[in-house]
């Protein structure tokens, strides 16, 4: 079946460095995209999205970047704060009717 | 003045029981889902519903059934309790249909543990 899914499951970065957690998606017909960071204890929070009709958008220190291509989606993030340590998920809707599919998450681990 | 906010934030019941997590949402959207997080942190959609008319029913045991008693409140009741159900619960709202309108609010949670 179609899914959404994530290259690497921890990824551990010094702070101040940038991070990039990556996920790959396989359903053709997605064509929007959202990146959730949960921290420990709550509910996933939305970063930022994009379109199919985009290759790149920023954020406040974040950059999604989108290869539609081969199917990739990455989150970049800039100068690594401790404050962003927490699993962050790719998400993918294709249909009008909100149904967003998760991929299965990465967790981002900041050394101090 | 919690955006979307569920209760219980615990819940450990035993099996065979019956059991009601309530949500709330104060933030106007027209649809509310339902997720369940596994031990493993995967993320699934079980419902969704979208001014109060339910559009969204993935592969979910009868067991369960959602309650939305207006566009403000989506209420999940299980019956029948199994182990297999114990997981994180996770309710979310967003404005309304649409690719613009998808910026889910999650609420905090509710950890169900059945023995």
């Amino acid at each position: 079946g179609e899914s959404v899914g994530l290259h690497l499951p921890t990824l551990s970065v010094q702070e101040g460095d940038n991070s990039i957690i990556n996920c790959a998606y396989s359903n053709s017909a997605s064509d929007y995209f959202i990146w959730y960071k949960q921290e420990s204890g709550k509910g996933p929070q939305f970063i930022i999205d994009i379109r199919s009709n985009m290759d790149k958008r920023q954020g406040q220190r974040v950059t999604v970047l989108l290869n539609k291509t081969v199917k990739h989606l990455s989150l970049q993030i800039a100068a690594t704060q401790p404050g962003d340590s927490a699993v962050y998920f790719c998400a993918e809707n294709s249909g009008g009717y909100q149904k967003v599919t998760f991929g299965t998450g990465t967790k981002l681990q900041v050394i101090p | 003045d919690t955006a979307v906010s569920q209760t219980p934030k615990y819940l450990v019941t035993q099996m065979g029981n019956d059991k009601s997590i309530k949500c709330e949402q104060n933030l106007g959207h027209d649809t509310m889902y339902w997720y369940k997080q596994d031990s493993k942190k995967f993320l699934k959609i079980m419902f969704s519903y979208n001014n109060k008319e339910l559009i969204i029913n993935e592969t979910v045991p009868n067991r369960f059934s959602p309650k939305s008693p207006d566009k403000a409140h989506l209420n999940l009741h299980i019956n029948s309790l199994e182990l297999g159900d114990s997981a994180v619960y996770f309710c979310a709202s967003s404005l309304g249909q649409g690719r613009g309108n998808t910026e889910a609010f999650f609420g905090q949670g509710t950890r169900l543990t059945v023995v």
